[in-house]
Parts: structure tokens; C-alpha cells; sequence
């Protein structure tokens, strides 16, 4: 059963640039969520996609974005980058059945805004 | 609008010796529950959840915590620290099972031999 996986582990960025994180969710897994944990603090919901619809959000601007692909894979786009938008970014993916709803997250992005 | 708050940032503990992170909810509906830990550099685990079933709940290397609702509590605990539980724990409330996790601040853990 492959994991949770996520591209890239690190990166740096300019303020006013953008980015776009990457994650694969675990095999058999139809919803991705994204997380933001700032430096000393606990995650915070960014969205959540399932079956490729966004299935929730966050209090975020709109320039935090995101896609969920046919395969489950999903993407988190950051528009006009803020240095408070460095972080580690965390995506989760969550399947059905007797473990639907279990978050399996996976080691997350730092993004280094300066 | 649902809110966690995790007493102390820092606990330490003595090999061996209980272990006790505390974590208190604010929720309009009735909540899920959870308990993650993340190890340096890693990820989110989960240790253990509430879905409404037994108030008691056991989860991995030992760990159970209690729900509480006229605490509105779910603490932490494990009878026996063991240094690889050095970690920084986290609690989290949801209004919906597996969705808009709202995470407490953490607490870091350390374990002193």
C-alpha cells in the first residue's frame, strides 16, 4: 500500500511569485485535503476535494487554490505569494469503508516565502 | 464555530511515568475527535478517535484518551512513557468525520531518561 506522497519536500519562493504543491494520495484514497502549519502551530484546513469537487474550504484567500485529478492526485496553487505564507503545506488523502474519514497525511512541503 | 485548546506547549515527563496531554473542545454539534503526533520532520499520525461509540478510547503504542462531554475534555494518556514517545502531539475536532479538522496548537513532549 503505497502512502501519502508529496512534492516538493522544500522549496523558496519570492513574495509575489507562485507555487504549485503536489500530492498523490494513498492507493484506494478519493479525498485529498490540504493543511497550512505555520512555524510553532497547529495545522489549519486549507480545502478538501473528493471525487474531483472541492468538498469544503477554509478561511483562505482565493488565491489559494486547488484541483483534484482523475486518478485522486491533487495540486495546491498559491497565487502572489505572502511571506506569511511560509509553511509546511500538509495533504491528506482519506478513503471509504471501515476507515473512511481517517486522514493519512503525508510529510508535507515547506514553502520558504522571501 | 468549533475550537480546541491544548494546555501547556511543553510537558515533560520521566521514562516510565504517566503521561498526560490535555485537550479541550468547543463545539456547536457534537464533535469527532482526534489525536495525531508528529515526529520531526514528518507528517501527521493518527494515534486515536471518538466517533460517538465508547468514551474510552484505546489507540496505537499504548496511548487512550477519554471523552468528556460535561468537560467537553479528550485527554491524552499512556500509563508508561517510553523515550521513542517523544513527539509533539496534536488534538483536533471535526463537525464532520474527516473533514475541516480543526488542530489545538500542540504539545511538545519530551521524555527524560
Amino acid at each position: 500500500e503505497t502512502g501519502v506522497t508529496q512534492s516538493p519536500t522544500h522549496l523558496i519562493k519570492t513574495r509575489g511569485q507562485q507555487v504549485t504543491l503536489r500530492c498523490s494520495s494513498q492507493s484506494g484514497h478519493n479525498t485529498v485535503s490540504w493543511y497550512q502549519q505555520a512555524l510553532g502551530q497547529g495545522p489549519q484546513f486549507i480545502f478538501q476535494y473528493y471525487r474531483e469537487e472541492e468538498n469544503g474550504r477554509g478561511n483562505f484567500p482565493p488565491r489559494f487554490s486547488g484541483l483534484q485529478f482523475p486518478n485522486y492526485s491533487s495540486e495546491l496553487n498559491v497565487n502572489a505569494l505572502e511571506l506569511d505564507d511560509s509553511a509546511l503545506y500538509l495533504c491528506a488523502s482519506s478513503g471509504v469503508g471501515e476507515r473512511a474519514g481517517e486522514l493519512f497525511f503525508g510529510e508535507g512541503s515547506r514553502l520558504t516565502v522571501l | 464555530a468549533q475550537s480546541v485548546t491544548q494546555l501547556g506547549s511543553h510537558v515533560s515527563v520521566s521514562e516510565g511515568a504517566l503521561v498526560l496531554l490535555r485537550c479541550n473542545y468547543s463545539s456547536s454539534v457534537p464533535p469527532y475527535l482526534f489525536w495525531y503526533v508528529q515526529y520531526p520532520n514528518q507528517g501527521l499520525q493518527l494515534l486515536l478517535k471518538y466517533t460517538s461509540a465508547a468514551t474510552l478510547v484505546k489507540g496505537i503504542n499504548g496511548f487512550e484518551a477519554e471523552f468528556k462531554k460535561s468537560e467537553t475534555s479528550f485527554h491524552l494518556t499512556k500509563p508508561s512513557a517510553h523515550m521513542s514517545d517523544a513527539a509533539e502531539y496534536f488534538c483536533a475536532v471535526s463537525p464532520q468525520y474527516g473533514n475541516k479538522l480543526v488542530f489545538g496548537a500542540g504539545t511538545i513532549l519530551r521524555v527524560k531518561s
